[in-house]
């Protein structure tokens, strides 16, 4: 299957500083990323898709000033925790769609932990 | 709102058996099914991709896909202990909507 890579894997930060994630189709041009958030034992949550040269589109409820994100090329798109906060530590995985038949992959995840 | 349900789980099978589960959609316009494991504390994998009425096999998996009852399963054979993760069914219309299920969590009894 398509490869997806996330860097870091794991950070921690201090409450207040900024966090950028960074996440890259290896072996496929992705046109389109989704952001997801995942608490302990919850399920997946969207927060936002992502497409290459164009504003990202964020789920209700998610702060797009917050979390900004940057699809800048076809092969990366960013995701910047901004003034992180402990309840903004989470497992959040990317993922890149493989035009048809569009399937999703999902890179490793980068788990912040903000102290 | 598009929604997939799955049955939480958790589902419980012995070793060698078979696994079924399942998960229905509400969007009948969706073109594309897929179904994700995922291990505690790792992202989702890719496993099986459906895209027409029928079954699908792959190894051990078995993908079955019903548009008309808008309903999705995924049979795994000679279940293993390894197999124990969650298992998320989602769906999709062209690469714009995905939905995901909440996931149905499998133990396979050794």
């Amino acid at each position: 299957g398509a490869v997806v890579s996330q860097h870091p894997s794991r950070v921690i930060c201090k409450s207040g500083t900024s966090v950028k994630i960074e996440c890259r189709s290896l072996d496929f041009q992705a046109t389109t990323m989704f952001w997801y958030r995942q608490f302990p034992k919850q399920s997946l949550m969207l927060m936002a898709t992502s497409n290459e040269g164009s504003k990202a589109t964020y789920e209700q409820g998610v702060e797009k000033d917050k979390f900004l994100i940057n699809h800048a090329s076809l092969t990366l798109s960013t995701l910047t925790v901004t003034s992180a906060h402990p309840e903004d530590s989470s497992f959040y995985i990317c993922s890149a769609v493989l035009g048809i038949p569009y399937e999703q992959y999902f890179g490793p995840g980068t788990r912040l932990t903000v102290t | 709102q598009k929604e997939v349900e799955q049955n939480s789980g958790p589902l419980s099978v012995p070793e060698g058996a078979i696994a079924s589960l399942n998960c229905t959609y509400s969007d009948r316009g969706s073109q594309s099914f897929f179904w994700y494991r995922q291990y505690s504390g790792k992202s989702p994998e890719l496993i099986m991709s459906i895209y027409s009425n029928g079954d699908k096999e792959d190894g051990r998996f078995t993908a079955q896909l019903n548009k008309a009852s808008q309903y999705v399963s995924l049979l795994i054979r000679d279940s293993q202990p390894s197999d124990s993760a969650t298992y998320l069914c989602a769906v999709d219309n062209y690469g714009q909507n995905f939905v995901f299920g909440p996931g149905t969590r499998l133990s396979v009894l050794p």
